[in-house]
């Protein structure tokens, strides 16, 4: 299996609303990442997990809550979001942080707040 | 001036002609060079890494990398229209945490 999967794979929610991004891997890698993409831009790194622990925070807003349940999923909690998040939402692991064999991406999750 | 630099196009070729993707970059600590398409609305999917300098090839996609340059390409052999897509290169190394560091990315359109 060599896919990283992601859910929902669009999502409308309010500036007040409550949502959570998912992703699952079952690779084995023990690096995980959440992305932000907007159009015609390259993606921006917002958060990796090592080992199921936060290592960087990419000085995201606390309106995005990143979680780590276990070596094979990935969390991103939405709350009190603006329109100015709107952006394609990517989840991306690897073998290790240190291990640049490559990223493995997901397919996104395109949200828009409103 | 950006780390790495990459022409956003678009790139416009034929089928069947021969494309040169290219990035530059600054950082001399910079080891691991990888080459990315994504189609439109999809994840980025990785095509090509390469450690150090030197080619690799997979299929019609040959990565190269000149260190001494500080330059990568990324050649297409009989370029098919599927092969429309944005190409994004990335890289890391020791400075930058081993987080990946990326160019624009260059959107290229194969014409039937």
């Amino acid at each position: 299996d060599t896919e990283v999967t992601q859910t929902p794979k669009h999502l409308v929610m309010g500036m007040t609303n409550k949502k959570s991004l998912k992703c699952e891997q079952h690779m084995g890698h023990r690096a995980m990442y959440w992305y932000k993409q907007k159009a015609k831009k390259p993606p921006e790194l917002m958060f990796v997990y090592s080992y199921e622990k936060l290592s960087i925070n990419e000085s995201v807003p606390s309106r995005f809550s990143p979680e780590c349940p276990n070596s094979s999923l990935l969390n991103l909690h939405l709350h009190a979001l603006q329109p100015e998040d709107s952006a394609l939402y990517l989840c991306a692991s690897s073998h290790q942080t240190g291990n640049n064999y490559g990223y493995t991406f997901g397919s996104g999750t395109r949200l828009t707040v409103v | 001036q950006k780390e790495v630099e990459q022409d956003p196009g678009p790139l416009s070729v034929p089928e069947g002609a021969i494309v040169s993707l290219n990035c530059t970059y600054s950082n001399s600590a910079f080891q691991y060079f990888m080459w990315y398409r994504q189609y439109s609305r999809k994840g980025p999917e990785l095509l090509m890494y390469t450690y150090s300098s030197g080619n690799k090839e997979d299929g019609r996609f040959t990565a190269q990398v000149d260190k001494s340059s500080k330059y990568i390409s990324l050649f297409i052999r009989d370029s098919q229209p599927s092969d429309s897509a944005t190409y994004l290169c990335a890289m890391s190394g020791f400075d930058s945490n081993y987080q990946l560091i990326w160019g624009a990315g260059t959107k290229l359109i194969i014409k039937p």
